[in-house]
């Protein structure tokens, strides 16, 4: 069992905007605002598409976009097009002990 | 363009050592602005941190797998390593080598991934 929890599926017509959740504790998501999103196409390795809770890296489009409240981060992606179609899993800081924890995973079907 | 790849044997007995290598081409590993990491991923599951090294050989491991991960680093050839003891079946993963800036908290570079399965 992960340590943050995510819907295991989700789905949205192309342009659409559709979000995903990640629920951890005050421990990581809600102690730090460190939490990143990634995107795995199947058979690929995974790609930084959101971190530090907001930022994007040069490149992601800005249909992509992080927040934050509480204990749960969300990644929203708006007009949905077909190769939003992946696997998205966030992670976030829990601490030097611990240092990072997962998600695991929402796949999202772009009907 | 940095380029990460995974290598080793896709197959490892119950019990013994698992061995992975990640050279580095296109940046150097001795580069004081980033950490080394390890993630792997079990079929159909999602991701875990196993741990990361720094060119000087300061590790940070996952508590949960501490006691049978050893993470190095060799510098002469560009390259670090994981060592994974005593496996298991539920060790059977896709396993990732990946680049974390220093004093962030992401990883911004990734390995394609190799499978590593654990049968006898």
């Amino acid at each position: 069992q992960s340590a943050l929890t995510q819907p295991r599926s989700g789905s949205g017509s192309p342009g659409q905007s559709v979000t995903i959740s990640c629920t951890g504790t005050s421990s990581d998501v809600g102690g730090y605002n460190y939490v990143s999103w990634y995107q795995q196409h199947p058979g690929k390795a995974p790609k930084l598409m959101v971190y530090d809770v907001t930022k994007r890296p040069s490149g992601v489009p800005d249909r992509f976009s992080g927040s934050k409240s509480g204990n749960t981060a969300s990644l929203t992606i708006s007009g949905l097009q077909a190769e939003d179609e992946a696997d998205y899993y966030c992670c976030s800081y829990a601490g030097s002990y611990t240092f990072v924890v997962f998600g695991g995973g929402t796949k999202l079907t772009v009907l | 363009q940095l380029q990460l790849q995974e290598s080793g044997p896709g197959l490892v007995k119950p019990s013994e050592t698992l061995s992975l290598t990640c050279p580095v081409s296109g940046g150097s590993i001795s580069s004081s602005s980033y950490y080394w990491a390890w993630i792997r991923q079990p079929p159909g599951k999602g991701l875990e941190w196993i741990g990361s090294i720094y060119y000087s050989g300061s590790t940070d491991y996952n508590p949960s797998l501490k006691s049978r991960v050893t993470i190095s680093v060799d510098t002469s050839k560009n390259q670090f390593s994981l060592m994974l003891s005593s496996v298991t079946a539920a060790d059977t993963a896709v396993y990732y080598c990946a680049r974390r800036p220093m004093h962030v908290v992401y990883f911004e570079d990734w390995g394609q991934g190799t499978r590593v399965t654990v049968s006898s």
